[in-house]
């Protein structure tokens, strides 16, 4: 299975944009890439995914690199509640659709 | 809608006990999961199924048994408790129409301790 390298922590401040960098140098070419984050003592929740292009919606934008082997999710304006950790996953025909889950990145932000 | 519900929040289990974690979806969602998180860890998949009446097995079965004879409910069994089944068990559902695009709604979670 294709995997994805993400630092265990970062930091960021309130209101100010966060960029949320993975290496995915073994995707294939069928492979989605989504990010999902987990809030304190609750259970993930899907944030957003792309395939080529960069993808934005109501939570946040995807950069997706142009040959595909990274990508970064951007949080436009930090807040307190977006702490959490935050999952890189590919997922599509090589993994049955299922999501492998790696260890992620914490993200922390500061008042 | 409700989501994905998980009963019980809770559960402290002694050596050699059994029990069943109840999952259950209200999105008629084919697909459904169990997963189980560790401290400091990411989600590792136990079971899946694409549909009522057949489940598959995910990365760590071993001492757990699911069935599915609903589309709503997933239900969980353990049997023999033991202390390395201490965990964060999640459900989530997905539908699954289209594979990589699909995402999953995942329930609250069973914090879950083996005595």
């Amino acid at each position: 299975d294709a995997k994805t390298t993400q630092p265990n922590s970062m930091e960021s401040n309130e209101e100010e944009p966060v960029h949320l960098p993975c290496n995915h140098s073994t995707i294939s070419g069928t492979d989605y890439i989504h990010w999902y984050r987990q809030l304190p003592s609750q259970g993930p929740e899907y944030v957003i995914h792309g395939l080529t292009s960069n993808v934005n919606n109501r939570m946040a934008s995807l950069a997706i690199a142009e040959d595909r082997k990274s990508s970064t999710l951007i949080l436009h304006r930090a807040t307190l509640r977006d702490a959490a950790v935050y999952y890189c996953i590919l997922t599509g025909d090589n993994q049955g659709g299922k999501l492998i889950f790696g260890q992620g990145t914490e993200l922390s932000v500061k008042p | 809608n409700a989501g994905v519900t998980q009963t019980p929040k809770f559960r402290i289990l002694k050596i050699g006990q059994s029990m069943t974690l109840q999952c259950t979806q209200d999105m008629n969602h084919n697909y459904m999961y169990w997963y189980r998180q560790d401290p400091g860890m990411g989600l590792k998949l136990i079971y899946y199924s694409v549909g009522a009446g057949i489940t598959d097995k995910g990365e760590v079965p071993n001492g757990y048994n699911v069935s599915r004879s609903t589309t709503e409910d997933f239900p969980l069994r353990l049997e023999l408790a033991a202390p390395s089944q201490t965990s964060v068990y999640f459900c989530a559902s997905s539908s699954s129409h289209r594979t990589g695009v699909d995402t999953q709604y995942f329930g609250p979670g069973t914090r879950l301790t083996v005595l």
